[in-house]
């Protein structure tokens, strides 16, 4: 099983460029999610999925879109791309919409804003 | 609203040493608590969980007690190796407007030398 997979796994992009993270997941896991990784700050959640056609809002969602038109795929998209999104961003999915079960992470896009 | 708060790192430690590396959280219901381990390069993946009050999760020859009295979760191992060097999250499932979302704390770093 592939798993998580996010694409691309660099980027380098200027200011006010725009951008889309591509994840996806073979698992059929109904909730996916994104979250960004800054130092000292541990993982914030951007934008999370409960379902194909659901997308709510995280902690840090300011500046970033998402959607949610299959089970398997979540892009996360930087419409006018600012320094401080420069971060290393992950995806995650789980099956199921317990508070028990255990999320499946991508192995992260390190993106760089000039 | 529900919180994480980890030791703060970097931990240094000689092979074989006894770990711990404290976590205690806020939650206002009943959350499920999780420790990830990220080692260089990679995602994030699960080390261990609980999901209710004295519950100990285990794996790998790491140790985590959920208390709720002190509400703590902090991880133990009792013979560090070098293959343990990695960042450790704390992590909490909260419910958050209709779905359960991971909260981590900032990460501790650990670093084995033989």
């Amino acid at each position: 099983n592939a798993g998580v997979t996010q694409t691309p796994k660099f980027q380098v992009l200027k200011t006010g460029q725009s951008m889309t993270l591509q994840c996806a997941q073979d698992m059929n896991h109904e909730y996916m999610s994104w979250y960004r990784q800054d130092p000292g700050m541990g993982l914030r959640l951007i934008h999370y999925s409960v379902g194909a056609g659901i997308t709510d809002q995280g902690e840090v969602p300011n500046g970033y879109n998402v959607s949610r038109s299959t089970t398997e795929d979540f892009p996360l998209r930087l419409l006018s791309a600012a320094p401080s999104q420069t971060s290393v961003y992950f995806c995650a999915s789980r099956l199921g919409q317990t508070n028990t079960g255990e999320l499946f992470f991508g192995e992260g896009s390190r993106l760089t804003v000039l | 609203g529900d919180s994480v708060t980890q030791m703060e790192g970097p931990v240094t430690l000689s092979e074989e040493a006894f770990l711990t590396i404290n976590c205690t959280y806020t939650a206002t219901g009943y959350p499920s608590l999780f420790w990830y381990v990220q080692y260089p390069g990679e995602g994030l993946q699960l080390l261990l969980k609980a999901t209710k009050a004295d519950d100990k999760g285990s794996n790998k020859g790491f140790e985590a007690t959920y208390r709720k009295e002190t509400t703590s979760f902090h991880l133990e191992k009792g013979s560090v190796q070098v293959s343990d060097s990695a960042v450790y999250f704390c992590a909490l499932s909260a419910l958050q407007t209709g779905a359960n979302n991971l909260f981590f704390g900032t990460g501790t770093r650990l670093t084995v030398i033989p």
